[in-house]
């Protein structure tokens, strides 16, 4: 059963604080995903990877960084946290055959708040 | 201009009816299509992925069709269960590389017993 597991669930943190939100996979899939959900604007692509040591920027990358140290984890970097960056984030992987044909499983979200 | 928009916003059914979710959309080159199912507080699930013009799927009591000449795809859900109760959300993929995707914002869909 693919799985995709996100940690932690939530998180509350402080303006101008580090957060590290972290994504496992154990489906082999070389596509990692990082969006975040917002009422009214759907899904955004913030940064994905192709494989273990890439990442690439997505839609919305300003004040994210990305980090793919092995094929099974994909984390999500806030260096300086804002308010403005409190929301659900969701971790997918993608088994990479593309376009229609890529099947993706999501993970369940984390919760962040920025106070 | 948001670029997948889904109707209605929300809708609420008896168990056993069935409903109908639009999703029209803009994005361009619309490659392939997806609809999603969330559960509150849970990932999204895939259901379905239309590729052509004019194509249907069918996924048990989901069923789906695209007009890609109108940019405009249903969502068909047959004898609603309780467990149906989620966010639908419509993706429209651009082209063959699948980081690029276009979400809706969803429907909410509330079955009653």
């Amino acid at each position: 059963e693919a799985a995709v597991t996100q940690s932690p669930r939530n998180k509350v943190a402080v303006t101008g604080g580090k957060v590290t939100l972290s994504c496992n996979q154990t489906n082999n899939h070389n596509n990692m995903y990082w969006y975040r959900q917002d009422t009214g604007h759907g899904l955004r692509l913030i940064h994905y990877s192709y494989g273990a040591g890439s990442t690439e920027k997505g839609d919305i990358p300003d004040g994210y960084k990305a980090s793919r140290p092995s094929q099974e984890n994909f984390s999500l970097i806030l260096e300086l946290a804002t308010p403005s960056q409190t929301s659900v984030y969701f971790c997918a992987s993608g088994d990479g055959t593309g376009g229609a044909a890529e099947t993706l499983y999501f993970g369940s979200g984390t919760r962040l708040t920025v106070l | 201009k948001t670029q997948v928009e889904q109707s209605p916003q929300s809708l609420v059914v008896r168990q056993g009816e069935n409903c109908v979710l639009q999703c029209n959309y803009s994005v361009t080159p619309d490659n392939h299509l997806r609809w999603f199912k969330q559960d509150t507080g849970k990932g999204l699930v895939s259901l379905t992925v239309l590729v052509h013009e004019n194509d249907k799927t069918s996924n048990g009591r989901y069923s789906a069709t695209l007009d890609k000449d109108a940019k405009h795809s249903t969502l068909h859900i047959t004898a609603t269960l309780l467990d149906d109760t989620a966010t639908y959300i419509c993706v429209v993929g651009a082209n063959t590389n699948t980081g690029k995707l276009t979400f809706g914002d969803g429907t909410v869909l509330t079955v009653k017993p």
